[in-house]
């Protein structure tokens, strides 16, 4: 079975500082490995996603994360935090056997300080 | 192109009531997915549906819980005699296929609040 863990259900950056949220997946086949934001009262939008083309992934907004399969990690980044990425970031691991379905993990909420 | 269209976009109902939840995936996805969002318990899976068939459908917390989708678009979840514990929000969304690799495209969802 697919899993996923987010350390940290809250971060806090001030604005202009590398942002690190970090996520770790367990799975017992090759998995895709995605990474939403939910912003207040809305749905979640795909940022990226790791499809074994490349490791290191750019997503929009200038969000970034590289796959480490050594350390079951996908941790996301961003080089400089703008006020307008304070949301919520979910991490989620799907296989190819299991129709498509997302398993996600507990969510990190992102608070950017001015 | 239009995105996945949820409705109603909150429902506040009586304990014991049931309540029908409906999703317009966006045209053309085949792949469809209800999940639910709850504080303290993240995102859980639910019930997909290629086409119209559910072939997974483990997620669903109790046999109060059902959902069907017709001709391959508009799908809707059922929640019979709902509970407190039935209060969250609900998200829906598609994708083009059921590969692993086809990114879901989610809906604003709706928030169910049981009284």
């Amino acid at each position: 079975a697919q899993s996923v863990t987010q350390l940290g259900s809250h971060v806090s950056v001030s604005e202009g500082a590398l942002v690190l949220l970090r996520c770790n997946y367990s799975s017992s086949v090759p998995p895709y490995l995605f990474w939403y934001v939910q912003y207040p009262n809305q749905g979640l939008q795909l940022l990226l996603k790791y499809t074994s083309a490349a490791t290191l992934v750019k997503g929009i907004n200038g969000f970034e994360a590289e796959f480490k399969k050594s350390e079951t990690s996908f941790h996301l980044t961003k080089p400089s935090a703008h006020m307008s990425d304070a949301a919520e970031y979910f991490c989620a691991v799907s296989v190819d056997n299991q129709g498509g379905k997302l398993i996600f993990g507990q969510g990190t909420e992102l608070s950017v300080k001015p | 192109g239009a995105g996945v269209s949820q409705s109603p976009s909150n429902k506040v109902t009586e304990k014991g009531k049931d309540v029908e939840l409906r999703c317009d995936p966006i045209s053309g996805h085949t792949a469809l997915y209800w999940y639910r969002q709850s504080l303290g318990q993240g995102l859980e899976f639910l019930i997909y549906f290629q086409g119209n068939s559910a072939p997974d459908k483990s997620g669903l917390p109790s046999d109060r819980f059902s959902a069907e989708r017709t001709g391959g678009s508009v799908s809707t979840l059922t929640i019979q005699r709902t509970q407190q514990e039935d209060s969250a929000v609900y998200l829906c969304a598609s994708s083009l296929e059921q590969g692993g690799n086809s990114p879901l495209h989610f809906g604003n969802g709706t928030r169910l609040t049981v009284t």
